[in-house]
This record gives structure tokens, sequence and C-alpha cells, in this order.
């Protein structure tokens, strides 16, 4: 199995400018979840799915779209980007039957700088 | 709202010893799951051990373990014999229904450094 993968690992935008971060799992993971990573601030919520056509803002949902056509793919909007979405994004899925442990698996992360 | 505190933000250990990671959280739920994951320079998110707030016993994995203090609301993570690789940031998070899906609620972490 790939886990939990991510495309692209490195990207930068000019302010205004739109795009799509990828993020895909092979494990059958109904939960799918994306994350932004600051300094000091540690992992913030921006997104959730709880399967497929089911999605929910997290804590910082603001700037970003979402989609769940299928369980395997859950890709992150950034319809028009701005310096202050400069940051390290992950992607995560888990299991949600209910004797599962609730621990997420991560993607390796796609750092974004905006210009 | 769900927060988890990790009070030191820097940590650093000899090679070979013992040190502990400080975390407390706060909820109103009863059923619940503790993580602590490990993020080395490479970015990836580890993880590193996890509890369940139903079991008293405390979690073992190899040179990790953790004290879980429920009425406290603390859960700390001990790396014994710690090496080299040990060095990364720590996250400690954890996981209620109260948020609506178990969502992970993150701390801050801990940049953990193992000195040679």
């Amino acid at each position: 199995n790939a886990g939990v993968t991510q495309t692209p690992k490195f990207q930068v935008l000019k302010t205004g400018q739109s795009m799509t971060l990828q993020c895909a799992q092979d494990m059958n993971h109904e939960y799918m979840s994306w994350y932004r990573q600051d300094p000091g601030m540690g992992l913030r919520l921006i997104h959730y799915s709880v399967g497929a056509g089911i999605t929910d803002q997290g804590e910082v949902p603001n700037g970003y779209n979402v989609s769940r056509s299928t369980t395997e793919d859950f890709p992150l909007r950034l319809l028009s980007a701005a310096p202050s979405q400069t940051s390290v994004y992950f992607c995560a899925s888990r299991y949600t039957g209910t004797s599962g442990s609730y621990e997420q698996y991560f993607g390796p992360g796609t750092r974004l700088t905006v210009t | 709202a769900q927060t988890v505190t990790q009070s030191q933000p820097e940590m650093s250990v000899q090679e070979a010893e013992t040190v502990t990671l400080s975390c407390t959280y706060d909820t109103s739920e009863n059923n619940y799951y503790l993580f602590w994951y490990k993020q080395p320079p490479s970015r990836q998110m580890i993880l590193v051990i996890r509890q369940e707030a139903y079991k008293q016993q405390n979690a073992t994995e190899n040179r990790f373990s953790v004290n879980f203090q429920k009425a406290a609301k603390s859960f700390s993570l001990k790396i014994s014999d710690s090496q080299l690789g040990d060095t990364a940031m720590y996250f400690c998070a954890f996981a209620d229904s109260g948020a609506g899906s178990y969502q992970l609620t993150f701390g801050k972490g801990t940049k953990l450094s193992v000195i040679p």
C-alpha cells in the first residue's frame, strides 16, 4: 500500500492564483482531512470528510474548498491564494469503524508559498 | 472547545538519558483517545504511541511510554535511552466525540534535541 499520497511536494503561487492540492489514499478509509501547519501553531484542521459526498468545515476553513467524489481522493482547492495561506499542508485519513483507534495516517505534506 | 497544551516549546536531552514531555488537555467527554506524534526534519508525521481513555494501564511502545492521569487530564511522554534519531518535533493530540467524528486536536508541539 502507498498509504496517503500528496502532490505536489512544493508549490509557489502568486497572490490571486488558484490551485488544487491533491490527496489520495489506498486504505479504503472513510474519514479524510486537511490540516495546515504554521510555526508555533501545531496542526489546525481546515476541512474534513466522513465519506464520499460528505464534507464539513474545521477550525480554519476560510479561503479553501473541498469535495469528495470518491473514497480515495480528497482534493483541497485554493480559489484565490493569499500570503496568509503560506504554510505546510497535510492530508490524513483514518478508519471509521467502531473497532478503530481513531489514529490518523498522514501524507508527506505540501509546502506552499504565496508571494 | 477542546484544547491541548504543551508547555515546553523546546527541550534537550543527552544521548542515552531519559526525557519527559508534558501535555495537558481539556475535554468534557468521557470517551476519547490520546496520541503522541513525532515529526522529524523530513516533515513526515509518525504516530509514536496512543492511549484509550477507558484503559487505566499506561501504554508503552519499546522506549516510549506514557503517564496518563485522567483526573488531572495529563498525558506525558517518556522517552528512555534517548537516541539521535529521536530529535524531532513532538505533538500531543486527542480525539473525542464532542468535536464530531473524533477529529484530532493538536498541541503546539515540543522541539526535542538529543545531544551526542
